[in-house]
């Protein structure tokens, strides 16, 4: 099974930062990573697939980087909906699996 | 617009069994494969199983099988988990979840999820 590793668990930060969440993967996935956002009580939402290309409809400000292990997702500048958490999912091998979340979190 | 909404969730005793249902619109069902996606409260995500677009390819986590049955209708465009020999640790919300590519997917629309709390 691959083991997705998601850092730090908690980002505390102010609207208008940059937010950058890492994912790290237990052998190579290629590019086959997602990142979803999951507001509380609300189920998970796709913003990216493929480590960089946005969903429908998800906005400019976030983006995708990465391929084989390291997949780092970037929110150029936080907007009050996006404190939430956040998880990555591969695609690459049986079972799909989730990282563990990262929460960001109003400084 | 795509729609997933479940229902069946419920407090069942340790050892009884529950039937989740997955009710889609909004797009062609029978086109897709259907997962289910589980999260124990508090907990983060765990991918529970799959049904092909036609029925015929089933996957599943093994922490359920054996013990959970994944499968479609598509006259009724309706997905549904068996889940039977239910354990404490099976408590959790259940998303039906549509994937966006066959078969090794993300899921590019969800339900609102059902909770299934086993206790006695």
């Amino acid at each position: 099974e691959i083991v997705l590793t998601q850092s730090p668990a908690t980002l505390s930060l102010s609207p208008g930062e940059r937010a950058t969440l890492s994912c790290r993967a237990s052998q190579s996935v290629s590019s086959y990573l997602a990142w979803y956002q999951q507001r509380p009580g609300q189920a998970p939402r796709l913003l990216i697939y493929d480590a960089s290309n946005r969903a429908t409809g998800i906005p400019a400000r976030f983006s995708g980087s990465g391929s084989g292990t390291d997949f780092t997702l970037t929110i150029s500048s936080l907007e009050p909906e996006d404190f939430a958490i956040y998880y990555c999912q591969q695609r690459s091998n049986w079972p799909l699996t989730f990282g563990g979340g990262t929460k960001v979190e109003i400084k | 617009q795509v729609q997933l909404v479940e229902s069946g969730g419920g407090v069942v005793q340790p050892g009884r069994s529950l039937r989740l249902s997955c009710a889609a619109s909004g797009f062609i069902f029978s086109s897709y494969g259907i997962h289910w996606v589980r999260q124990a409260p508090g907990k983060g995500l765990e991918w529970v199983a799959v049904v092909s677009y036609d029925g015929s390819d089933k996957y599943y986590a093994d922490s359920v099988k054996g013990r959970f049955t994944i499968s479609r209708d598509n006259s009724k465009n309706t997905l549904y988990l068996q889940m039977n020999s239910l354990r404490g640790e099976d408590t959790a919300v259940y998303y039906c979840a549509k994937e966006r590519r066959w078969k090794l997917s993300d899921f590019d629309y969800w339900g609102p999820g059902t909770l299934v709390t086993v206790s006695s």
